[in-house]
């Protein structure tokens, strides 16, 4: 198993322009998770998904974010548009929810540079 | 509200000397508990969980209900565990999860 998949792993663009960060989730799990990493806040989560629907946003900053998931097995997250302090590396996690403490399985996280 | 606060942001010790990374919570039910670890060039992934009260490459963390804290502990460092150390809360129910924002830990040879 391949693990959490996430693309592109960098993406480097100028403010104003639309991102797309994109993951695949482990097979078979039911919940995923997008967070936010930087320097001064650590990880934030912003949004995260059961069985395909949104259960919790209130972590999404503004909205200019937007985050999707179509089926069980990809999500999307959106910025539109994009500023230089979204800059930050972004991770999609992933977890079965079958028991009480079931573990986060992360990607290896997309970092976007926005100039 | 519920809150994971872990007051150092990097902490540096030498291999062989005691380790402790503090965590401390606010929740008002029965905490689920967790640290996670982020190697450099890996991905972040759970070292231990509370409930387990195991014992994952030498380190241990015992829940303190009465002081709220869930502090990661290890007798003698070692120059690998040189890593970012996360502590983690999942809302029971909701299978929400709320870090900490990190502990750099750098162990000097």
């Amino acid at each position: 198993d391949a693990g959490v998949i996430q693309s592109p792993r960098h993406e480097v663009t100028e403010m104003g322009q639309e991102v797309t960060l994109r993951c695949k989730p482990i097979s078979g799990h039911n919940s995923l998770f997008w967070y936010r990493q930087t320097m001064m806040r650590g990880l934030e989560l912003l949004i995260y998904f059961n069985n395909n629907v949104p259960i919790d946003d209130s972590g999404m900053p503004e909205d200019r974010f937007s985050a999707k998931m179509p089926n069980a097995s990809f999500s999307t997250l959106k910025i539109q548009p994009s500023e230089p302090r979204d800059s930050a590396v972004y991770f999609c996690a992933s977890s079965s929810q079958r028991g009480v403490t079931d573990t986060q399985y992360f990607g290896p996280g997309t970092r976007l540079t926005v100039l | 509200a519920q809150r994971v606060t872990q007051p150092e942001k990097l902490l540096s010790v030498f291999k062989g000397a005691p380790v402790e990374l503090k965590c401390n919570y606010s929740y008002s039910g029965s905490p689920e508990l967790f640290w996670y670890v982020q190697y450099s060039r890996q991905r972040l992934q759970l070292l231990l969980r509370h409930i387990s009260r195991e014992s994952i490459k030498g380190f241990t963390a015992d829940l303190n209900k009465g002081e709220t804290s869930f502090h990661l502990k290890k007798p003698f460092a070692q120059e690998e565990d040189s890593a970012m150390y996360y502590c983690a809360l999942m809302e029971t129910g909701t299978y929400k999860y709320i870090f900490g924002t990190g502990t750099r830990l750098k162990v000097l040879a």
